[in-house]
């Protein structure tokens, strides 16, 4: 079983919906962080959490320790935020990775 | 742009070579890890390097190996290459070891085909 698991795989949304992605981390952490992949691979950090939540924007980011569980709010959604986002872990020496959510956001 | 730079950004190599990526991290930071996406996949943690020792690995295999220099740049070798090494390579630096809660900066990647 994967460390981290992320849901869904793949969302679509129409411009405005509110888009919610979930992860799930089954280690202990030092931090959880939300990346951001567009088609071209790069990956761009827009979150690390270790408690609470974050707001940058149009993106809210909150985590619960005690549940292992984070979750990615996107909101008043725009085509520009269609990429991959991806959730991560740090834990030990390493990052530990989810798979992916896959986002496209129609005009 | 995060001023972490990889190269090369796109190979293709055959079965059975060898092939060094490289990766020039942001200014002062001390530790370089590297990490492969295979198509469709999260990226999977390779290596990491702090202060130019490996300190910490993945499930990767010896033929997988690193650098890092005095200037904390980085290089990945992999030896007799399979095709399914064929992924995104990428490389992420940051202050202190990646396990620790630092903020990471990921390079753009290096696409690899193996033929």
């Amino acid at each position: 079983k994967n460390e981290v698991e992320q849901s869904p795989q793949n969302l679509t949304a129409q411009e405005g919906e509110f888009i919610t992605i979930n992860c799930s981390y089954s280690v202990g952490i030092s931090a959880l962080h939300w990346l951001q992949q567009h088609p071209g691979g790069g990956i761009v950090s827009l979150f690390m959490l270790s408690s609470g939540k974050k707001k940058h924007g149009r993106l809210i980011a909150t985590i619960n320790i005690q549940e292992k569980h984070s979750s990615l709010h996107i909101t008043a959604s725009h085509p520009r935020d269609s990429a991959v986002y991806i959730c991560a872990v740090s834990h030990d020496y390493k990052l530990s990775f989810g798979a992916g959510t896959t986002v496209t956001v129609r005009a | 742009e995060t001023g972490v730079t990889q190269s090369p950004t796109h190979l293709i190599k055959t079965r059975g070579q060898q092939v060094t990526l490289r990766c020039s991290s942001q200014s002062g930071h001390n530790t370089v890890s590297w990490y492969q996406q295979a198509l469709g996949q999260g990226p999977q943690f390779i290596f990491q390097y702090y202060r130019e020792e490996e300190n910490g690995r993945g499930n990767f295999p010896p033929r997988f190996s690193g650098l890092q220099f005095p200037n904390y740049s980085s290089e990945l070798n992999v030896n007799a290459l399979e095709l399914d090494d064929s992924a995104l390579y990428l490389c992420a630096s940051s202050l202190g070891q990646s396990g620790s809660g630092n903020t990471i900066y990921f390079g753009e990647g290096s696409w690899l085909t193996v033929v």
